[in-house]
């Protein structure tokens, strides 16, 4: 168990557009969802630590109008990219941690952002 | 603040053989440890994970080992394979903390 899924894999839109990212818990209830951001050949920047019910909280020099996450349910986060920029494209990766410990994180297969 | 670190950036060697990735991190602090492994384009797949009041977790021909006091933590691969090429990535988890700060990675190549 712990299978983590985002959707879409892929995705490119247009400069000044928004995007939306699901993330999503199959087979077990997060209570917990992390956002990351993954630039060519470097390791994992946190964006964002939501808590199911409760607003999100955002690591320090992430804008948290131009990045919106949801977590509405205890399987469901998403991530809206809005006004995208081409700077904003990347590889975006969310994980997912049950409810109770050890809190080991579960990673999803990530989401390529391309903006044109 | 925590620091990560992960020596060497990059490893070649050929098949068969045995290595060690280490990952050294500045806060002894921490509440667990986990060894993650990235597929090109890919997400993390968790390969071990370990507690702060555990010395050690294998699994198959990985064995992790966790030396809290001196911050260091070692992923051994035993029998190395093609298919073992991938980056691997540590990350500790403060005490008192939900998010993980991860090390920069190692990247592995295992010639055949």
């Amino acid at each position: 168990g712990a299978v983590v899924s985002q959707h879409p894999s892929r995705v490119i839109c247009k400069s000044g557009t928004s995007v939306k990212i699901e993330c999503r818990s199959l087979d077990f209830q997060a209570t917990t969802m992390f956002w990351y951001r993954q630039f060519p050949k470097k390791s994992l920047m946190l964006m964002a630590t939501s808590n199911e019910g409760s607003k999100a909280t955002y690591e320090q020099g992430v804008e948290k109008d131009k990045f919106l996450i949801n977590h509405a349910s205890l399987t469901l986060s998403t991530l809206t990219v809005t006004s995208a920029h081409p700077e904003d494209s990347s590889f975006y990766i969310c994980s997912a941690s049950k409810a109770g410990g050890p809190y080991e994180q579960y990673f999803g297969p990530g989401t390529r952002l391309t903006v044109t | 603040k925590q620091e990560v670190t992960q020596i060497p950036a990059a490893l070649s060697v050929p098949e068969g053989e045995n290595l060690v990735l280490n990952c050294s991190f500045t806060d002894s602090a921490i509440y667990n440890l986990q060894w993650f492994r990235q597929d090109p384009g890919k997400g993390l797949t968790s390969l071990l994970l370990i507690q702060s009041s555990q010395r050690e977790q294998t699994s198959g021909r990985l064995n992790a080992s966790l030396d809290k006091s001196s911050g260091r933590s070692t992923l051994y691969i035993a029998a190395s394979q093609p298919g073992d090429s991938a980056t691997y990535l540590c990350a500790v988890r403060r005490e008192g903390a939900q998010k993980l700060v991860f090390g920069q990675g190692t990247r592995l190549t295992i010639n055949p």
